[in-house]
């Protein structure tokens, strides 16, 4: 099976940073790397599908790059509203998610 | 507008069934996959299982296989999980979520709010 691992697992930043996460899996998932969005007490959001293609109605501060196996989800300019928790998820076989990286207020 | 509204979660005792459904409405359900993903209570994501729009084909997280059973019924655009012999360690919130095309192993959205499964004595 493949499995996915995220870093950091947790991060504070402020309003207006540049924040990057990062995704790898153990195999090459060519470009099946998809991520979401999760607020406390909320069910996930799909930001961005095929590892760089940004879900409709997304903010286009939200980006996606990589492809193999290492992928990065970048926020441009952080907003109060993007403090939550960052999930990838590989579709490339039986779907996996990462363990998640929480970005909190600094 | 698409919504997927869970129900069927409650509190069971570890050996004993419960059946979740998802209705579906808002858009063609025969028209893609489903999936149950779950949560548990602090912790990340985890894919459960997942059915084409026909049914062709099913996967299942090992952790579940053999013990839960997914299904869904087009005429009733509704989805479902029966989970058998469950454990304390089933014990999450259960969410559907529909998957953006016909086959399971895309990605997934939108969810629905879940439903909430604690396996206890």
């Amino acid at each position: 099976d493949i499995q996915m691992t995220q870093s950091p697992s947790s991060l504070s930043a402020s309003v207006g940073d540049r924040v990057t996460i990062t995704c790898r899996a153990s195999q090459s998932i060519s470009s099946y790397l998809n991520w979401y969005q999760q607020k406390p007490g909320k069910a996930p959001k799909l930001l961005i599908y095929a590892a760089s293609s940004l879900q409709s109605g997304v903010p286009s501060r939200f980006s996606g790059s990589g492809s193999g196996t290492d992928f990065t989800l970048t926020i441009s300019s952080l907003q109060p509203e993007d403090f939550a928790t960052y999930y990838c998820q590989q579709s490339y076989s039986t779907p996996v998610f990462g363990p998640g990286t929480k970005v909190d207020i600094k | 507008e698409v919504q997927l509204v869970e129900s069927g979660g409650g509190l069971v005792q570890p050996g004993r069934s419960l059946r979740l459904s998802c209705a579906a409405s808002g858009f063609t359900f025969d028209d893609y996959a489903m999936h149950w993903v779950r949560q548990a209570p602090g912790k990340g994501l985890e894919w459960v299982s997942g059915i084409s729009w026909n049914s062709g084909s099913i996967g299942y997280a090992d952790s579940v296989k053999g013990r839960f059973t997914i299904s869904r019924d087009n005429a009733k655009n509704s989805l479902y999980l029966q989970m058998n012999s469950l454990r304390a360690e089933d014990t999450a919130l259960y969410y559907c979520a529909k998957a953006v095309s016909l086959e399971y192993s895309t990605p997934f959205d939108p969810w629905g709010q879940g439903t909430l499964v604690t396996v206890s004595s």
